[in-house]
């Protein structure tokens, strides 16, 4: 079946406009993280959803940056006023369940440029 | 800030070789995982131990885990050069936690 799905997969922005990074997770899979991973690094923790309840922002490095996930499927991540700093991979993921034994499936990236 | 560290940073072998990676951790888990990850991919799943798990094994990978250490090992036996890629391990926080935290990964080249 398809797996985890970005789009865009290259997005070029200016310094100060706002990007929406669209994640269409698998079918049925009730668990969604999005991770950044800048050049070289690790992945750093973004957002975690879960099912129906409250999602674990805990990972937003600033107020410019906010996710929904409408019907508990399809996610977007929104950052707000783009800095050069923002510019990096963003990584979504998906789990088919609520255990803390199910492996994450990622799609393949959004890379995001700010001019 | 990161719950997983790998070392080494960067390992490079020939081929044939057995590749070691290291993980350290440093709160309670309830599994540790691994992924792997190809230059301009997403990561890719390659195999959970469990906390009351000490060893694991799936075709050439054998992944070991010391809780008491906090820490874990992937072990790459008969390398290809089609194993050349970062490899990361991914822990949760224990408890109900499930949110899950990468390392900085460790990138490995196998030379033909």
């Amino acid at each position: 079946g398809a797996g985890v799905s970005q789009s865009p997969s290259n997005k070029v922005t200016e310094k100060g406009k706002d990007v929406e990074l669209r994640c269409d997770p698998i079918s049925g899979h009730t668990a969604l993280y999005w991770y950044r991973q800048s050049l070289g690094q690790g992945l750093e923790f973004l957002i975690y959803f879960q099912g129906n309840s409250a999602p674990d922002k805990s990972g937003l490095p600033s107020d410019r940056f906010s996710a929904e996930r409408t019907g508990g499927s399809v996610s977007t991540l929104t950052i707000q006023r783009t800095q050069q700093e923002d510019s990096a991979v963003y990584l979504c993921a998906s789990s088919g369940g609520t255990e803390y034994n199910s492996p994450l499936h990622f799609g393949n990236g959004t890379r995001l440029t700010v001019t | 800030s990161q719950q997983g560290e790998e070392d080494p940073q960067a390992l490079s072998i020939q081929e044939g070789e057995n590749a070691t990676m290291n993980c350290s951790y440093k709160t309670s888990i309830n599994n540790l995982q691994w992924y792997r990850q190809n230059s301009g991919r997403g990561l890719v799943h390659l195999i959970l131990i469990r906390s009351n798990e000490r060893e694991k094994h799936s075709g050439r990978l054998r992944v070991t885990l010391d809780t008491s250490k906090k820490s874990s090992s992937l072990l790459i036996t008969a390398s290809r050069a089609a194993d050349t890629a970062s490899y990361f391990c991914a822990t949760d926080s224990g408890g109900s936690n499930y949110k899950l935290t990468f390392g900085k990964g460790t990138l490995l080249t196998v030379n033909p």
